[in-house]
């Protein structure tokens, strides 16, 4: 069954260090997305991504975040400089399409800074 | 507050219980997921809901599009079955991004 796959599955990092957090979209699947779950707390919306652009973003996407689709397979989520306050679990989603309303979610990455 | 709101938040049951576990929305929806996520922190997608009921397994969830709730159900519950379910929205006006509730951690003993 096709699944969407990130890595890496733990990063710690130094606070001011950048990351970048990979995904492996499903490869039929249009549309990308970046949500993040600091621990204890629900699961938020970043970013939303389509056709090479960000189609939507929350106010918790400030400018030290960005996005990329660099081939035609990966969807990265660059920290700029991190924060002690990013240490969360990350999510790639991707779907069909935007309306397609049934998106799919990789597995996550634990992002601890240190 | 919240857009979408779960109960209980925490839920513990012994082996072979019923389990409900409810979901209110406060927003134009155009579906209602139930998500499940475990402790290792990943989510898998159980249901989609735009109307009425969906089964699989031993798992069943409703929607009431007019009074703006849904709930999930567990039969015959099994302490394989603890996580955490989530509810999320996929809002009119915002495509599949998804709101998501609080969750409702669910213990299921032996």
């Amino acid at each position: 069954e096709p699944e969407v796959t990130q890595t890496p599955s733990h990063q710690v990092t130094q606070m001011g260090q950048e990351v970048i957090l990979r995904c492996v979209p499903i490869s039929n699947h249009l549309y990308f997305y970046w949500y993040r779950q600091i621990l204890g707390q629900k699961v938020e919306f970043l970013v939303s991504f389509y056709n090479n652009e960000i189609s939507e973003k929350s106010e918790i996407f400030d400018d030290q975040f960005s996005v990329e689709r660099p081939d035609g397979s990966n969807f990265t989520l660059k920290i700029r400089s991190t924060k002690l306050e990013d240490s969360a679990m990350y999510f790639c989603a991707s779907s069909v399409f935007r309306y397609s309303k049934e998106a799919f979610f990789g597995q996550g990455t634990r992002l601890t800074v240190v | 507050k919240n857009e979408v709101e779960q109960s209980p938040q925490n839920l513990t049951a012994q082996e072979g219980e019923f389990i409900t576990i409810n979901c209110s929305y406060s927003v134009g929806i155009s579906a209602l997921h139930w998500l499940q996520q475990h402790p290792g922190g990943g989510i898998v997608s159980l249901f989609m809901l735009s109307s009425g009921k969906k089964k699989h397994g031993r798992l069943i969830a409703t929607i009431n599009i007019q009074e703006k709730h849904s709930s999930l159900h567990i039969t015959a519950s099994h302490p394989r079955d603890s996580a955490v379910y989530i509810c999320a929205v996929s809002q009119e006006t915002s495509g599949s991004r998804l709101t998501f509730g609080e969750g409702t951690q669910l213990t299921v003993n032996p």
